[in-house]
Parts: structure tokens; sequence; C-alpha cells
């Protein structure tokens, strides 16, 4: 099945530093999905991206949707500890089927922001 | 607006004991998740219904768990009996289907521990 690959598995920064993570699959997307989890708690979706080449903001984080439709990128400027969690990249498998809604996710990374 | 909600948040049992854990999705979403979380194998997808119908459970690892969904606004997915290695983060998740909307909305979750 398709598979999606985080990178970096974790990652420690200072606060204040940006902080940029990728999403890769060996078959096409046609959405990419990020999201969070905070400790304890359930993810939470980010940023939507529904076409190849859009780049996309919410406050302090942006995504893009590659061209190649096979990668999507995340970043977060100016990190504070809050932000620390778990990042998720997802999309629905079989591009061009019916997937009802389901989901392929990524392994996540793991950030952890030092004060 | 009311999220996913799922019951119980903890749930603490001993070996050989039967678990049922609950969810009620967004109202008006037609499809529902159920997922698996542990630090060895990441997030699971367990099985997933369209319009109150099981469409794959192919990701529920034995006959000792299953799942129903009788109505649109209850699930619950039980294990019998249960085992230490069962312990994990069980979430449910809602979709609506929409045009290309493929947005998982997330409950808190119910940490299961086995002993």
């Amino acid at each position: 099945g398709q598979q999606l690959n985080q990178s970096p598995q974790s990652m420690f920064i200072q606060e204040g530093e940006d902080v940029s993570m990728n999403c890769t699959s060996s078959s096409i997307f046609n959405t990419w999905l990020w999201y969070k989890q905070d400790p304890g708690e359930g993810p939470v979706l980010l940023i939507a991206l529904y076409k190849a080449g859009e780049l996309t903001s919410n406050g302090r984080l942006t995504a893009q949707f590659g061209i190649t439709r096979k990668d999507s990128f995340l970043n977060i400027s100016a990190s504070i500890p809050s932000d620390v969690g778990i990042y998720f990249c997802a999309g629905p498998p079989n591009a061009g089927g019916t997937s009802y809604g389901k989901l392929t996710f990524g392994q996540g990374t793991i950030l952890t922001v030092h004060p | 607006d009311a999220g996913v909600i799922q019951s119980p948040r903890h749930e603490v049992t001993e070996m050989g004991q039967e678990v049922t854990l609950r969810c009620k999705p967004i109202s008006g979403h037609n499809s529902l998740f159920w997922y698996r979380q542990t630090m060895m194998r990441g997030l699971e997808l367990l099985i997933y219904f369209n319009n109150n119908v099981p469409i794959d459970d192919s990701g529920m690892p034995e006959d000792r768990f299953s799942a129903k969904m009788p109505n649109a606004s209850f699930s619950t997915l039980k294990i019998q009996p249960s085992e230490p290695r069962d312990s994990a983060v069980y979430f449910c998740a809602s979709s609506l289907l929409a045009g290309h909307t493929d947005t998982q909305y997330f409950g808190p979750g119910t940490r299961l521990t086995v002993l």
C-alpha cells in the first residue's frame, strides 16, 4: 500500500528557531494534510493542501504541496514551547479512487522545543 | 460545536477482562475510524465505517477485537479477552465526505492499560 515517510523522526530545537519537516511518498497524493498531536490528546488538523504547488499559511505555520504531488513540507517559524508535540502528514490513498475518507498517515515527527 | 467524544478517557483492567470503548462522532459525519497508537507501531488504522457499514477491518489485529456502529451517532470497539499487549491509546475519528474533503477529526482518545 501507499506509505508516507516523514523526516526527521525527531527534532530538538531552541525556542525562537525555525523548523522544517517533510513528507514523501512513492505514489501521487491529491490531498496533503498536516496534523499536530499535543501530549495526551488526539491529532488536530493544522493545514490542508488540495493543489500541487499550493502554499498555505496558518499563523507561524506554512505548508506546501509539492509540484510532483509526491511530497509536502511544513515549516514553523519562531518556535515557542507550545509547539511541542508530534506532527503527522496524511493523505487519502488510492488517488482517483474511493477511499471513504480513509487516510494514510506518516510515522510522525516529534518536536521538542527548549525554552 | 462538540467534537468527537470518546469514553472512557482512561481504562485500567486485568488480563482476560472484556473492554468496551465508546465513540460519538461529530453530528452529520458519515465516516468513522478507529485507530490504535503505540510508541512501537505509531498510529494504526484498525477499522472504518461509512454510513454505519464496516468498509475495511483488515487492521483489526485479532478476533479478540470487534467493532460495531449500530447508528450514525455511536460506535463501540470491544476487546475480549484483553491482553497486556493491547495496552495503547485508542482513537476514534470521524469525517464528512463532501467533494474532496477528507479531513478527519479525532477524539481525545482512550488510554487503555491491561495489567
